[in-house]
């Protein structure tokens, strides 16, 4: 079965400090990443996503790093704030596979004053 | 607001009971999507529609599962015969605007709790 590791399983920051999320995919047949957000009693909603021949992309206070040899990607966010607390899923698009995604885990982030 | 509405919202049952959830997107999509999501976990893909016609089902999806589509507009998910491990959030969800990125909307979730 296609996986992605994500880790850690959870994270606590100071406001202004800089949380990372890392994953790890098991299988090429993956072409795209998405990040997604979730908060308590919602549905995940789309952060960023990246394509696998992009090493890094911006969005706000948010940045993917990729790196595709090692089958790793990455969640930065910047100046981090108390309404960033919530769980945090990536995701790898499975090609030729309309929308199908497979989710880690999820880390949930806590930013503390 | 994401444009998909779910309901029931929470879903209390008894093992052995059927239940029912109902996924209304608010504008058309010709494809709509049903994840299952445990508790401390990731959403798991469970099956995807391309307007009436059910075109994947996962390996979760047991043959107690059934979900339909029938105008291509409104989805159903139909679970008979309820486990205590069937209980978990049915998220439902329809495509965002930028194709094939792996961006979907997804609704708040129907809540299934088996007893």
């Amino acid at each position: 079965q296609q996986q992605v590791k994500q880790s850690p399983q959870s994270l606590i920051v100071q406001k202004g400090g800089i949380p990372i999320i890392n994953c790890a995919y098991e299988n090429t047949a993956f072409d795209y990443f998405p990040w997604y957000q979730q908060f308590p009693g919602k549905g995940p909603a789309l952060l960023i996503a990246i394509r696998p021949d992009v090493s890094e992309k911006k969005e706000g206070r948010f940045t993917i790093s990729f790196n595709k040899s090692a089958k790793q990607f990455s969640l930065h966010i910047m100046d981090s704030q108390p309404g960033d607390s919530a769980t945090y899923f990536c995701a790898a698009k499975v090609t030729g596979g309309g929308n199908k995604l497979t989710f880690g885990t999820g880390t949930q982030l806590k930013v503390e004053l | 607001d994401t444009g998909v509405s779910q309901n029931p919202r929470h879903k209390i049952t008894k093992r052995g009971q059927n239940v029912t959830f109902r996924c209304d997107p608010i504008s058309e999509h010709n494809r709509l999507y049903w994840y299952r999501q445990t508790l401390g976990q990731g959403p798991e893909f469970l099956t995807y529609f391309q307007n009436e016609a059910q075109l994947e089902k996962s390996r979760l999806l047991s043959d107690r599962f059934s979900a339909e589509r029938p105008k291509g507009s409104f989805s159903t998910l139909e679970i008979q015969r309820t486990e205590q491990g069937d209980s978990a959030m049915y998220l439902c969800a329809t495509p965002g605007y930028k194709k094939n990125t792996g961006e979907l909307f997804f609704g708040e979730g129907s809540r299934l709790t088996v007893l």
